[in-house]
């Protein structure tokens, strides 16, 4: 199996700018994690899915930020519009119902 | 709610000291226990979990962490650390009763001097 993947693995975007990210979780895992991980805050947790449902969005700071899982292999984390304050490494991660999490290589996200 | 406590922040180690991090955790029911291992510029991996049965637990690259559930802690050790363990360390748990969701520490960042 090829792990979690995520696309980009970079992205500089100019303040005020949309911007999506995405994650392919492992097949067969139904659970789908979202984390945002800074030096200042560390490892945040900003929601996650299960069968595809979102089951707890309570780590998303704020309205700008939004996410989605069309399906079982998909999913996206939107920020609109960004802010200099959203550079951040961003992981998804899945699992199954042993809760053991997989992690991606992550999202460098620098807004400028 | 619960809660994870990585007691350090920051360890320094000269190569082939022994290691031991510590990890307690607030909730007092069935739980799962984890270390991750993050090397610097990557991706948070498994180093070893607990889910039941034998409360030492062998993991990857010569590490190992005991469950005492009376003292609700899962401290990581490793008798003799290589310049290669340097990186951050994470413990989690999760709450089997509850949901997928795994709940981790501040993390503790260990440099080993060569």
């Amino acid at each position: 199996d090829a792990g979690v993947i995520q696309s980009p693995r970079h992205e500089v975007t100019e303040m005020g700018q949309e911007v999506t990210l995405r994650c392919k979780p492992i097949s067969g895992h139904n659970s789908l994690f979202w984390y945002r991980q800074t030096m200042m805050r560390g490892l945040e947790l900003l929601i996650y899915f299960n069968n595809n449902v979102p089951i707890d969005d309570s780590g998303m700071p704020e309205d700008r930020f939004s996410a989605k899982m069309p399906n079982a292999s998909f999913s996206t984390l939107k920020i609109q519009p960004s802010e200099p304050r959203d550079s951040a490494v961003y992981f998804c991660a899945s699992s199954t119902e042993y809760y053991e999490q997989y992690f991606g290589p992550g999202t460098r996200l620098t807004v400028t | 709610a619960q809660s994870v406590s990585q007691h350090n922040h920051h360890v320094i180690l000269s190569e082939a000291a022994s290691l031991e991090l510590g990890c307690n955790y607030s909730y007092g029911g069935t739980v799962n226990l984890f270390w991750y291992v993050q090397y610097p510029g990557q991706h948070l991996q498994l180093l070893l979990k607990y889910f039941s049965g034998d409360p030492l637990v062998k993991g990857i690259k010569g590490f190992e962490a005991e469950f005492i559930k009376s003292k609700f802690s899962f401290n990581l050790r490793k008798p003799s650390v290589q310049w290669s363990d340097t990186a951050e360390y994470f413990c989690a748990v999760n709450d089997m009763n509850r949901d997928d969701k795994i709940i981790f520490g501040k993390g503790t960042r260990l440099h080993i001097l060569p």
